[in-house]
């Protein structure tokens, strides 16, 4: 069964310094990757997605990941943080033929002013 | 347009009482997903629906949930004689398609408090 390590649950970054969240994943068939934000009382919203056709993956509000497959990894990334980047974010592994999401622990990310 | 809704947004039962989360997916969507977010098991699959058809239940925690879906649109899920445990935020999800490709969309989640 696929499934996807966040270490780390509380992470602190300064405004305009690097995001950076690990995600590596275990699957024993092509996977489809995805990152998920949640704010408080919200929903998941997605942020970006891997499915094969490119490595490097930009998604909204300027994140972007790369896929390593020779790491199993999926780590995201933001160059500058914001304010407005604090929230919950959850890595999550899908393969082709399970439907379902397996999502990570999370983490907690807080910018600090 | 409109996103997935559930109701109600928060739930507040008594150990031992039914209840009932409703989920209603984006127009279109064939496919709708159950989880179930605590603090202690993170986000957990619950089911799968494709049309009104359920191929995949295996999260389901035990016999006390079930869910159905109707008109290939709006599901519910049910949980018989609630128990302490149960607590938790129930998250609904439709995609366009099922398969792992395609994106699923989340909604706001019922939050669930068993007293």
């Amino acid at each position: 069964a696929q499934s996807v390590t966040q270490l780390g649950s509380h992470v602190s970054v300064s405004e305009g310094a690097l995001v950076l969240l690990r995600c590596n994943y275990s699957s024993s068939v092509p996977p489809y990757l995805f990152w998920y934000v949640q704010y408080p009382n919200q929903g998941l919203q997605l942020l970006l997605k891997y499915t094969s056709a490119a490595t490097l993956v930009k998604g909204i509000n300027g994140f972007e990941a790369e896929f390593k497959k020779s790491e199993t990894s999926f780590h995201l990334t933001k160059p500058s943080a914001h304010m407005s980047d604090a929230a919950e974010y959850f890595c999550a592994v899908s393969v082709s033929g399970n439907n379902r999401l397996a999502f990570g622990k999370g983490n907690q990310v807080v910018v600090i002013p | 347009g409109a996103g997935v809704s559930q109701s109600p947004s928060n739930k507040v039962t008594e150990k031992g009482k039914d209840v009932e989360l409703r989920c209603d997916p984006i127009s279109g969507h064939t496919a709708l997903y159950w989880y179930r977010q605590s603090l202690g098991q993170g986000l957990e699959f619950l089911i799968y629906f494709q049309g009104n058809s359920a191929p995949d239940k295996s999260g389901l925690p035990s016999d006390r949930f079930s869910a159905e879906r109707t008109g290939g649109s709006v599901s519910t899920l049910t949980i018989q004689r609630t128990q302490q445990e149960d607590s938790a935020v129930y998250l609904c999800a439709s995609s366009l398609r099922s398969g792992s490709s395609y994106e699923q969309y989340f909604g706001p989640g019922t939050r669930l408090t068993v007293t």
